[in-house]
């Protein structure tokens, strides 16, 4: 236990459904992050928030729509995927953007069909 | 962009055996991080080096931050079959002060 809990652990979804990935942080720390995990790449960082700032995009497609409604919680929304979009997505969190110890959530996979 | 190279990319080891994996970059980092992987979760945290040349301990895992601060090294001793995993180390406070992945070692222990 990490104290993020991600929900759900598994998601299937068409390629015009919409459906929203969550984050909780239970650690008190002011920053959150989505990161993307493909078989054999490393880490991507996608978006980061501080103090429920977006202070950084790496370039996400716009059919990820990150939403950060307290420095607590963390939603990533997603729409028209399309099936490269599979992947795991890690929620993490530290306790700012100065920090770099970043304590990760358990992951959603996410399968696009 | 600043990238970590981690090697080996996996290690399959009869249990009891020492480990050794390490990363190397061409920029320097001023946070080293490892964290360990297993299947279907996400990375944990396992050590954390801030000093260039700072060794440190966690159980059977030692961890160093290079005196160049553009390397580190893990190492597992006395291996056991839950060491299994994808270890990750990670470089932080560089250039764009992003935490930058390596690209993983996998570990397999043969009981």
């Amino acid at each position: 236990e990490t104290g993020v809990t991600q929900t759900p652990r598994h998601l299937v979804m068409g390629m015009t459904n919409k459906k929203s990935l969550k984050c909780e942080q239970h650690l008190g720390h002011n920053a959150m992050y989505w990161y993307k995990q493909s078989a054999k790449k490393p880490l991507e960082l996608m978006f980061v928030y501080n103090f429920k700032e977006q202070t950084e995009n790496n370039s996400v497609p716009s059919r990820f729509s990150p939403e950060c409604p307290n420095s607590s919680h963390l939603f990533l929304h997603l729409h028209t995927l399309q099936p490269e979009d599979s992947a795991l997505y890690l929620c993490a969190s530290s306790q700012d953007v100065r920090d770099t110890e970043a304590f990760f959530g358990q992951g959603t996979r996410l399968t696009v069909v | 962009g600043q990238q970590l190279n981690q090697s080996p990319q996996s290690m399959f080891i009869q249990e009891g055996e020492d480990v050794s994996m390490n990363c190397t970059s061409s920029s320097i980092f001023n946070t080293w991080l490892w964290y360990k992987q297993d299947p279907g979760e996400g990375p944990v945290l396992l050590i954390a080096l801030y000093k260039a040349g700072e060794l440190t301990s966690n159980g059977r895992l030692t961890a160093q931050f290079g005196i160049t601060r553009k390397d580190s090294f893990l190492n597992i001793s006395a291996s056991i079959p839950s060491d299994v995993g994808i270890y990750f180390c990670a470089g932080g406070g560089g250039a764009t002060n992003k935490l930058i992945f390596g690209t993983g070692t996998l570990l397999a222990v043969q009981p």
